[in-house]
């Protein structure tokens, strides 16, 4: 079966350190890839995403992903994070046909 | 982008008892759907919700459970019906806007308590 999972359920960070989350999806064929944020309070926003082309995106807030097609993977990245940055980022694919398959998610917490 | 208003953000309900979730969007989209998400797990897709016809619903969800409604574009409705505690759970409603395939604009949610 199509699956996201994502490595780390909790991370707890101090200002300034770098991030990295990672994210690998089991699905054979073509892949839209998303990372989305959900900030405390707010509602799902998307972060970043990959469709084609360079393998490296960047989104907002300093963010950015690498796609790594032999790997299955869609890890996320920040080198120097901040307080706000505290939230919850989930990582999703688009397999087609309207279906998007999210994984369980990451709580970062950013240590002041 | 689009704005989604959901409608309650949040309900204390009885066992036994039906919600029902109205969701608007502000802009007109392509596809309307409906997740949710229980304490500590991710985000699972209940359904598309069709306009004017019926729902697609994931496996696992069926209709008489969980009937949806799509009159227009731009507004859809999520029943959650004869509720248990196993009910209690985040509903979100979700949007695809035209040419932006697998990107998802969500509402901020419908927390949901059954006692």
């Amino acid at each position: 079966a199509q699956s996201v999972s994502q490595h780390n359920h909790h991370v707890i960070l101090s200002e300034a350190a770098s991030l990295e989350l990672g994210c690998n999806y089991s699905y054979g064929g073509t892949v839209n890839l998303f990372w989305y944020v959900q900030y405390p309070g707010q509602h799902l926003q998307l972060l970043l995403k990959y469709f084609s082309g360079d393998p490296l995106v960047k989104g907002i807030k300093g963010f950015e992903a690498e796609f790594i097609k032999s790997k299955f993977s869609f890890n996320l990245r920040k080198p120097s994070v901040q307080w706000s940055d505290t939230a919850e980022y989930f990582c999703a694919v688009y397999t087609g046909g309207f279906k998007t398959i999210f994984g369980a998610g990451t709580r970062l917490f950013v240590k002041a | 982008s689009a704005v989604i208003s959901q409608k309650p953000s949040r309900d204390i309900c009885q066992r036994g008892t039906s919600l029902t979730i109205q969701c608007q969007v502000d802009s007109q989209v392509t596809m309307m759907f409906w997740y949710r998400q229980q304490p500590g797990q991710s985000l699972t897709l209940i359904a598309t919700a069709n306009q004017g016809s019926e729902a697609t619903y994931e496996s696992g969800f069926v209709i008489d459970k969980f009937p949806i409604s799509r009159p227009n574009l731009t507004f859809s409705t999520l029943t959650v019906s004869n509720m248990s505690p196993e009910d209690s759970s985040i509903y979100l409603c979700s949007v695809e806007l035209l040419g932006a395939v697998g990107e998802l604009f969500f509402g901020e949610g419908s927390r949901l308590t059954v006692l």
